[in-house]
């Protein structure tokens, strides 16, 4: 059964850094493209960046500040976020990307880990 | 960036029902989207992908039609378990979300 299960969510201060680890189980978790979405009651669900092999994808709203990586051997996937703004409170989710056909749908999701950033 | 507009944006049903939820694009995205529902407190699930293909798993109540810029997702009886939000998701260009079209019952 996959599994992602996110964590290192905390209320901060904003200017902040924090770091988002999502741990996979139940698939070969090196072989899968992943990303990371955020939710607001707000704004909604927002892409924020997604690490395809080496290569890694952000969302304008973050580029420049966080920064996705993975550790194959622990099946870890992570989010270093810095410079926290209060526009970046939000559910953090992990999600797996699977190749339907020519695109890279998210096809599993963590329950996700809460970012709050309020001074 | 693709906007995905969908509507309505609320829904009141009653089980039984058949249901039709729509999601605009704000340009031509050809069959590249994809439909989720999210239960309260829970990530939002997979139900079809490439405009009209049912997630392995996902019930045959549920379907998906459309390309280019207008698409659509019905659930042919609305069952107990299907009161939740849905949502649209575009990857022709980055990846772009509807703002969500919330289910009740009636």
């Amino acid at each position: 059964e996959v599994q992602l299960l996110e964590s290192g969510g905390d209320l901060l201060q904003p200017g902040g850094s924090l770091r988002l680890s999502c741990a996979a189980s139940g698939f070969t978790f090196s072989t899968f493209p992943m990303s990371w979405v955020r939710q607001t009651p707000g704004k909604g669900l927002e892409w924020v960046s997604t690490i395809i092999a080496d290569n890694t994808y952000y969302a304008d709203s973050v580029k420049g500040r966080f920064t996705i990586s993975r550790d194959n051997s622990k099946d870890t996937l992570y989010l270093q976020m810095n410079s926290l703004r209060a526009e970046d409170t939000a559910l953090y989710y992990c999600a797996r990307r699977q190749q339907y056909g020519s695109k890279w749908y998210f096809d599993y999701w963590g329950q996700g880990t809460l970012v709050t950033v309020s001074s | 960036d693709i906007q995905l507009t969908q509507s309505p944006s609320f829904l009141s049903a009653s089980v039984g029902d058949r249901v039709t939820i729509t999601c605009r694009a704000s340009e031509g995205i050809d069959s590249y989207l994809a439909w989720y529902q999210q239960k309260p407190g829970k990530a939002p699930k997979l139900l079809i992908y490439a405009a009209s293909t049912l997630q392995s798993g996902v019930p045959s109540r549920f379907s998906g039609s459309g390309s280019g810029t207008e698409f659509t997702l019905t659930i042919s009886s609305l069952q107990p378990e299907d009161f939740a939000t849905y949502y649209c998701q575009q990857l022709k260009s980055s990846v772009t979300f509807g703002q969500g079209t919330r289910l009740e019952i009636k």
